[in-house]
């Protein structure tokens, strides 16, 4: 069966530090992969998706970026955190292309930037 | 792009009682609809989807929901609800390479 792992599952950052959150995806292979981020009353918006290594749609410009060095392993980064970065971060991944498929989610990322 | 509104943020129901969530979808096509939960803290978990054919499917956790073209509307419903169905639900729209989530409803059960 497939699994996805993400880490660290909390994160407490100052202002104008880096980020690095980790996706892996377990059971499967060549899965579209997706960074959502879930702020309080908001619902979930698409930050990235990706259809394969090295391949990265961005959804939402911004300070933030995503690699896919791996064909299961995806990450989420930041050379300087801003105060609106806080939030909860989901990975997700999929068979098949985005918005046609059902999307399974990891635990998430919960990220405090003070 | 497409777009969805759930439009009650806060529902608060009795344990036992019947339950109904909006969702409404903006779309061109012909959408692919979701429905997921999400528990305090945690991803979130597929309930069902509706992709083409019946317009009432069925989901996990004894959920179920119809698909109305003329309405633009996905609801979801459950005929008596459980202290364990206390969640945070979320409608989805996805199609032409996008995904929109709605916002979210928060589902309380009264004892």
């Amino acid at each position: 069966s497939q699994t996805i792992h993400q880490w660290p599952a909390t994160l407490v950052q100052p202002v104008g530090s880096p980020l690095s959150l980790e996706c892996t995806v377990e059971g499967t292979s060549n899965p579209n992969l997706y960074w959502y981020r879930q702020a309080a009353g908001r619902g979930l918006q698409l930050l990235f998706y990706s259809v394969g290594i090295g391949q990265i749609s961005s959804e939402v410009p911004q300070n933030l970026s995503a690699s896919r060095p791996q064909d299961r392993q995806f990450i989420l980064s930041s050379k300087k955190l801003l105060l609106s970065d806080s939030g909860f971060y989901l990975c997700a991944w999929s068979r098949v292309a985005v918005g046609t498929d059902t999307q399974y989610f990891g635990p998430g990322t919960r990220l405090t930037v003070l | 792009a497409q777009s969805v509104t759930q439009p009650d943020i806060h529902i608060t129901v009795s344990e036992g009682a019947s339950l109904e969530l909006r969702c409404n979808y903006s779309y061109g096509a012909t959408p692919y609809l979701f429905w997921y939960v999400q528990s305090p803290g945690q991803g979130l978990q597929l309930l069902l989807k509706y992709f083409s054919g019946d317009t009432l499917v069925q989901g996990i956790k004894g959920f179920e929901a119809e698909f109305k073209r003329s309405q633009s509307s996905f609801n979801l419903r459950k005929p008596s609800v459980h202290w364990s169905d206390a969640a945070e639900y979320f409608c989805a729209v996805g199609g032409n390479n996008d995904m929109r989530f709605g916002a979210g409803t928060r589902l309380t059960v009264k004892p």
